[in-house]
C-alpha cells in the first residue's frame, strides 16, 4: 500500500546509545517531516525537509540530526539518547501546495 | 508566531448527540487549517481542511468544521456522535507562506453508548 513507512515500530535504548529511525515514502512527495508526540503536548516538529537536499530545524531539534538521503527517505538520528527523548516519533510527508500530511504509523522509543 | 490551542483535554458525549471539539489559532497571514484523528497505536489520519471559500467544510466520517475568521476558530463538529468516533483529535495550522504545520495538544473524544 502506498504511504509512509517507519522502522522500527518499537525500540528500547539505554542512555547514551545511538540509533537511527528510518522513514520512506512512495508517493513522490517533496516535503518530509519528523515529529515527536508526548502526552498533553501534541505533536512537536523536530526537523523537516522541504525538498531533496534541504533540511531545517523545527521546534525541538536539540539532540537530533537528520538526513534526506533521497526524495523517498528521511532519517532521524539520536547520537546519544537521553530519557527525555522517550516519545512516539512520527514521520510525515506532503506533496506541497494546499495538501496536508500523510503520516507513518509511528516509532515508540523508550530510553532507560 | 504561529500556534494552535485546543482548550479541552477531553470531551465526553453520549452516542447520538452532537459533538464539538474546539480549536483556536494564531498565524501571520492567511491560515490553512486541518483536523486529524488518531486511533490508539496508529498514526494521524486526515479528516478535513479549510483553505479558502465556504466557511463550513465537510470531511470524512460525517465530520464538518466551521472556520470563523473574526474569532480565529476552527471547531470540529458532528451532528450525531458514534461510539466509533472515540479517538484523539488534533487541530493543525499552516500559514500561507510557510512549509510547516503547527499542531494543538489534542482533544480526547469519548463517546458513551
Amino acid at each position: 500500500n502506498a504511504g509512509v513507512t517507519q522502522t522500527p515500530k518499537f525500540q528500547v535504548l539505554k542512555t547514551g546509545q545511538s540509533m537511527t529511525l528510518q522513514c520512506a515514502q512512495d508517493m513522490n512527495h517533496n516535503s518530509m517531516y519528523w515529529y515527536r508526540q508526548d502526552p498533553g503536548m501534541g505533536l512537536r516538529l523536530i526537523y523537516y525537509s522541504a525538498s531533496e537536499g534541504t533540511t531545517d530545524k523545527g521546534e525541538v531539534p536539540n539532540g537530533y540530526n537528520v538526513s534526506r538521503l533521497n526524495k523517498r527517505e528521511f532519517s532521524l538520528r539520536l547520537e546519544s539518547a537521553a530519557p527525555s527523548q522517550t516519545s512516539v516519533y512520527f514521520c510525515a510527508s506532503r506533496e506541497g501546495g494546499y495538501y496536508g500530511y500523510t503520516f507513518g504509523s509511528g516509532t515508540r522509543l523508550t530510553v532507560v | 508566531a504561529q500556534s494552535v490551542a485546543q482548550p479541552e483535554d477531553q470531551v465526553n458525549v453520549a452516542e447520538g448527540n452532537p459533538l464539538t471539539v474546539k480549536c483556536t489559532y494564531s498565524v501571520s497571514g492567511n491560515p490553512y487549517l486541518f483536523w486529524y484523528v488518531q486511533y490508539p497505536n496508529r498514526g494521524l489520519q486526515f479528516l478535513l481542511k479549510y483553505i479558502t471559500g465556504d466557511n463550513l467544510v465537510k470531511g470524512s466520517y460525517g465530520f464538518e468544521a466551521e472556520f470563523n475568521k473574526s474569532q480565529t476558530s476552527f471547531h470540529l463538529k458532528k451532528p450525531s456522535a458514534l461510539v466509533s468516533d472515540s479517538a484523539l483529535y488534533f487541530c493543525a495550522v499552516r500559514a500561507e507562506n510557510f512549509n510547516k504545520f503547527y499542531f494543538g495538544s489534542g482533544t480526547k473524544l469519548n463517546v458513551k453508548p
